[in-house]
């Protein structure tokens, strides 16, 4: 298994609080993802880096900054929470194929 | 609009069954097809990856294979047991940019 760890694995926390998720991998790959998963929506692409300091929106980014300070780490932050935010949050990593791996997952609740 | 299709949306297979899952996809510059396996509460885990220069990936009782000019990639597993019941998904990466397309899943429930 890819070596990608994902902080908190559950969260429970309330509308306006701030809130960051951690990726952290072990593959010392160039690209990492931040993915949303929510039923009748499938999996939707937040944010993307493909290097230190370097990244990118993804189709559902309002509401969500990123930062990689390091090529391991990538961190998702929800600047100030709401409810629509309630979601399991996935990080992937990928290489020159393409090929992606994605974490376990960080289950967020947003009362 | 690139969109990625997968149907059924969930199947029921007694064991020792062969079955083909199915993946369709809009738009041929596709630069991989990968297939995932997820079970309930688990990330997603990589099961094949077929470049656009290929034809099809094998993999133990799985095979995949991809035909662009048609939009259709498949799976196929052999000989399904109860433990290949879980959620597979496609994901088509496409050219020109980090823009992976996810299908919805197909549910899969192997009968013991």
């Amino acid at each position: 298994d890819a070596g990608i760890t994902q902080s908190p694995r559950h969260k429970v926390t309330e509308t306006g609080t701030p809130v960051t998720l951690r990726c952290h991998q072990t593959e010392n790959h160039r690209y990492m993802y931040w993915y949303r998963q929510d039923p009748g929506h499938g999996l939707r692409l937040i944010h993307y880096s493909y290097g230190v300091k370097d990244t990118d929106k993804g189709e559902v980014s309002d509401g969500y900054s990123v930062s990689r300070s390091k090529t391991e780490d990538f961190l998702l932050t929800l600047e100030s929470a709401t409810s629509s935010q309630t979601s399991v949050y996935f990080c992937a990593i990928s290489e020159g194929s393409g090929e992606l791996f994605f974490g376990e997952g960080s289950r967020l609740t947003v009362l | 609009k690139q969109e990625v299709t997968q149907i059924p949306a969930a199947l029921s297979v007694p064991e020792g069954e062969n079955l083909v899952l199915n993946c369709s996809f809009t738009d041929s510059a596709i630069y991989n097809l990968q297939w995932f396996r997820q079970d309930p509460g688990k990330g997603l885990t990589s099961l094949l990856l077929i470049q656009s220069s290929q034809r099809e990936q094998t993999s133990g009782r799985l095979n995949a294979s991809l035909d662009k000019s048609s939009g259709r990639s498949t799976l196929y597993i052999a000989a399904s047991q109860p433990g290949d019941s879980a959620t597979y998904l496609c994901a088509g990466l496409y050219t020109g940019g980090f823009k992976t397309i996810f299908g919805a899943g197909t549910r899969l429930f192997v009968k013991a």
